[in-house]
């Protein structure tokens, strides 16, 4: 099987910008996580889809969000970029229809986005 | 903030010794996994813990998860080059269902 794909795997961009980034799961696999990875602050939770629904959210402010669709690829949006936004954004992907966090996640290679 | 947080944030080591990396939270786990990440990979999943005191080995290395579910540690002996990366633990709190990451511990091998 095709592990986790994501596009594109670099993007620079600008303050005030929106970007929009792509995660394919695994094939069968509906559940599907967003973290973000920087130095400072390490991975963090973003979200979590699972059949087309946001079924759990992390601390991050109203500019970040999500959808999932019915072939359970998923896409991020940052609208309005900061620079604090520079970060490895990692999805995974599960096949348990458990919460993310309760079955092995399979992390896919990351989107590295910089912020100008 | 983070609540699950992990020690030590580095950890340089002879080939061929044991350590041990330390996850630790104020709250109850519902459960704990373990992550590597090696330098410019992604995090790729090693183990999950559930229960109580439970201890899980996979070849060299032993996880361990605490009485109380606040704690685990990672234990690997007779560290290889191989062993090279970062090890994040991560786990659900319980008093908010939140899925928390600790820093890493990151690792470098003497050889």
């Amino acid at each position: 099987k095709a592990g986790v794909t994501q596009t594109p795997r670099y993007l620079i961009k600008t303050r005030g910008q929106q970007v929009t980034l792509s995660c394919s799961p695994i094939s069968g696999h509906r559940s599907v996580s967003w973290y973000q990875q920087t130095p400072g602050q390490g991975l963090q939770f973003l979200f979590e889809y699972f059949s087309e629904t946001q079924r759990n959210k992390g601390n991050f402010p109203g500019r970040f969000s999500g959808r999932q669709f019915s072939n359970s690829r998923s896409e991020m949006n940052v609208s309005t970029l900061e620079l604090g936004d520079s970060a490895l954004y990692l999805c995974a992907s599960s096949f348990n229809e458990g919460l993310a966090g309760f079955s092995e996640q399979f992390f896919g290679p990351g989107t590295r986005l910089t912020v100008l | 903030g983070q609540q699950v947080m992990q020690i030590p944030q580095y950890q340089h080591v002879q080939e061929g010794e044991d350590f041990t990396t330390y996850c630790n939270s104020s709250t109850t786990l519902s459960n704990i996994q373990w992550y590597k990440q090696r330098p410019g990979g992604h995090p790729v999943f090693l183990i999950q813990l559930v229960k109580s005191g439970e201890v899980k080995k996979q070849k060299r290395l032993t996880f361990q998860f605490g009485e109380a579910k606040k704690n685990s540690s990672l234990h690997i002996t007779a560290t290889q080059t191989t062993d090279v990366g970062t090890y994040f633990c991560a786990g659900w709190t319980s008093n908010d269902y939140k899925l928390s990451f600790g820093a890493g511990t990151t690792v470098t091998v003497r050889a």
